[in-house]
């Protein structure tokens, strides 16, 4: 069957820390995956898109990987801040435009 | 722009009564999408428009939900008539493909609805 898992744990660091997010599929091929940010209260905000040919994308202190082997993306946010505490979604197109999405990880950054 | 604007944000209804969510995207896309998240089943696609036509409707979960895109800057979703299993937060996102290949979708604040 066709999955999408993301860490189901909240996930627990430091401030100053880097948090890394897992994101797994099975019996997917997608031409590109998504990475979202949701605040309690609010919709998703895009984040970061990651193309099937392409490793690695950076954006200020965030980066994401993607390995078509593994089937398998990482998502890092480097120094982390208390102000990155949020659910954090997946997201592989499926058919075209379609989206679908993980269950999204919790991430909590103490001061 | 404003973003994608949702009304009404919250919606409590009794059981059978029927329920009309609203939604403007961002002007200049061409692609809307609704979604349905719930902490059980997360966030999933129910139907998707382009260019106002529906594309996929294969996640409406039957025939008491429809949706309707009469022109570009208005889509709406549509419980009749309503279940307690319904409630659930409701979004509408959209997306526009300039080159030809999918971007990001913007996400509205959602409506919350609460069916007893």
């Amino acid at each position: 069957s066709q999955k999408i898992e993301q860490n189901s744990e909240a996930l627990n660091i430091q401030e100053g820390k880097t948090a890394t997010l897992t994101c797994n599929y099975t019996n997917y091929s997608p031409a590109y995956l998504q990475w979202y940010r949701q605040d309690p209260g609010r919709g998703p905000v895009f984040l970061l898109l990651i193309r099937e040919n392409e490793k690695e994308k950076r954006k200020e202190r965030l980066k994401v990987t993607f390995d078509t082997t593994l089937k398998q993306s990482l998502f890092h946010i480097t120094a982390s801040q208390p102000a990155d505490s949020a659910t954090y979604l997946c997201a592989l197109n499926n058919q075209g435009g379609k989206l679908i999405f993980g269950q999204g990880t919790e991430l909590s950054v103490k001061p | 722009d404003a973003g994608v604007i949702q009304s009404p944000r919250h919606e409590v209804t009794e059981m059978g009564q029927e329920v009309t969510l609203r939604c403007k995207p961002i002007s200049g896309h061409d692609y809307l999408f609704w979604y349905r998240q719930t902490m059980m089943r997360g966030l999933e696609l129910l139907i998707y428009f382009n260019n106002n036509v529906p594309i996929d409707d294969s996640g409406m979960p039957e025939d008491r939900f429809s949706a309707k895109m009469p022109n570009a800057s208005f889509s709406t979703l549509k419980i009749q008539p309503s279940e307690p299993r319904d409630s659930a937060v409701y979004f509408c996102a959209s997306s526009s493909t300039p080159r030809g290949t999918w971007d990001e979708q913007y996400f509205g604040p959602g409506t919350r609805l609460t069916v007893t």
